[in-house]
């Protein structure tokens, strides 16, 4: 069965450094999400995007954080400029289409900020 | 404002009992609700969707518009049940396509 991969597991970096973190949605998909989850708190969405573009973003993604498809198959989150409070558990997930269907989740990547 | 409420961090059950998971909801239009679950060590998953009306591995979930509720129960519990349980609320009507989760709840099935 098809999975959303992610990539690192884990990313450790230093305040104020930029981090790029992977994502490879199941390949028939055509949504692709990002959500994190501090520690013990709520997953949060992060921002949707389709066709090419951001369809839906929370007020957490600000400036530093922005979203690409480089490749047709990679779907990468970057984070320009960490803060220590950016430390969270960063899922990707994709689904086929918008309305009523199923997230697929990858596994997670942890990001530790120093 | 979406919000979704799951009032049990923990939930701890023996074996064969009943169990319930608490889920309220907060939306001013018709929302679609989703429990996801995530075993140890394992992603995230849909359990089941309301659309549905299904049950997957005998949970089951209604949607109480009067008492905005979207409780997940199964009448005797396992051991493999034991995982991180989110309820989660889309508000497609109004455009949106992110998922609202609630805080999770933790539920334990004790042998």
């Amino acid at each position: 069965e098809p999975e959303v991969t992610q990539t690192p597991s884990h990313q450790v970096t230093q305040m104020g450094q930029e981090v790029i973190l992977r994502c490879v949605p199941i390949s028939n998909h055509l949504y692709f999400y990002w959500y994190r989850q501090i520690l013990g708190q709520k997953v949060e969405f992060l921002v949707s995007f389709y066709n090419n573009e951001i369809s839906e973003k929370s007020e957490i993604f600000d400036d530093q954080f922005s979203v690409e498809r480089p490749d047709g198959s990679n779907f990468t989150l970057k984070i320009r400029s960490t803060k220590l409070e950016d430390s969270a558990m960063y899922f990707c997930a994709s689904s086929l289409d918008r309305v009523l269907c199923e997230q697929y989740f990858g596994p997670g990547t942890r990001l530790t900020v120093t | 404002a979406q919000r979704v409420t799951q009032p049990e961090k923990l939930l701890s059950v023996f074996k064969g009992a009943p169990v319930e998971l608490k889920c309220n909801y907060s939306y001013s239009g018709s929302p679609e609700l989703f429990w996801y679950v995530q075993y140890s060590r394992q992603r995230l998953q849909l359990l089941l969707r309301h659309i549905s009306r299904e049950s997957i591995k005998g949970f089951t979930a209604d949607l109480n518009k009067g008492e905005t509720s979207f409780h997940l129960k199964k009448p005797f519990a396992q051991e493999e049940d034991s995982a991180m349980y989110y309820c989660a609320l889309n508000g497609a009507q109004g455009g949106s396509e992110k998922l609202v989760f609630g805080k999770g709840t933790k539920l334990t099935v004790n042998p």
